[in-house]
């Protein structure tokens, strides 16, 4: 049962281009959706989140966006940097619901070219 | 800039046998948290924890599992009796409020045999 889904296990994106990485959800109890970078060896770390009420959120050279209807979020990175390249999660949960935990997609590995 | 901590880094255990991973989160943090990431596969929550209790667990987290945190420091995820199933990447997280993103420690990778 994916609740959250991340249909591209793999991206590559020309360095200093746009990289939008997707993600799905199924269960509209969430709330509170997050992405997360992944090195090899290392956990996740946190990028930038967003909250249902609103439908964008940037930091820097991250943007993302949230299309409730359609129940899908998407993560802008430009420009792209080599240092980007690592598997990037979506994850969300249902705080409103009073559940704290985070569903996770299956991640989308993403490849800077140079 | 502080960090989750995660020892050791790697555990091998035999099937059958007891094990305590160890997590020190970071210190003004008050949320904590167990997820693993079975090789292949998404990362996936088992339990969280807060002022001393269990405030949400997954139906991953079974008797077999259970979590302490004996000393206002150190946050533990101990497994009872392993199975070959549970050969996994244990990460421990924390947050310092229930609305707040988790800061990952770097994982221990168990493996049962």
């Amino acid at each position: 049962d994916q609740q959250v889904k991340q249909n591209s296990p793999s991206l590559s994106v020309q360095e200093g281009r746009i990289s939008i990485l997707n993600c799905d959800y199924t269960n509209s109890m969430f709330d509170y959706f997050l992405w997360y970078k992944k090195y090899p060896a290392e956990g996740p770390t946190f990028l930038i989140s967003i909250s249902s009420i609103k439908d964008k959120n940037e930091d820097g050279r991250f943007t993302v966006f949230l299309n409730k209807s359609a129940k899908h979020l998407s993560l802008h990175i430009v420009p792209s940097q080599p240092g980007d390249s690592a598997v990037y999660f979506c994850a969300a949960s249902a705080r409103g619901g009073g559940a704290d935990g985070l569903t996770f997609g299956k991640g989308t590995h993403l490849i800077i070219q140079p | 800039e502080p960090e989750v901590t995660q020892t050791p880094s790697h555990q091998v255990t035999q099937m059958g046998q007891e094990v305590i991973l160890r997590c020190v989160p970071i210190s003004n943090h008050l949320y904590f948290y167990w997820y693993r990431q079975i090789l292949g596969q998404k990362v996936e929550f088992l339990v969280s924890f807060y002022n001393n209790e269990i405030s949400e667990k997954s139906e991953i987290f079974d008797d077999q599992f259970s979590v302490e945190r004996p000393d206002g420091s150190n946050f533990t995820l101990k497994i009872r009796s392993t199975k070959l199933e549970d050969s996994a990447m244990y990460f421990c997280a924390s947050g310092t409020a229930y609305n707040s993103p988790l800061h990952f420690g770097n994982g221990t990778r168990l493996t049962v045999t």
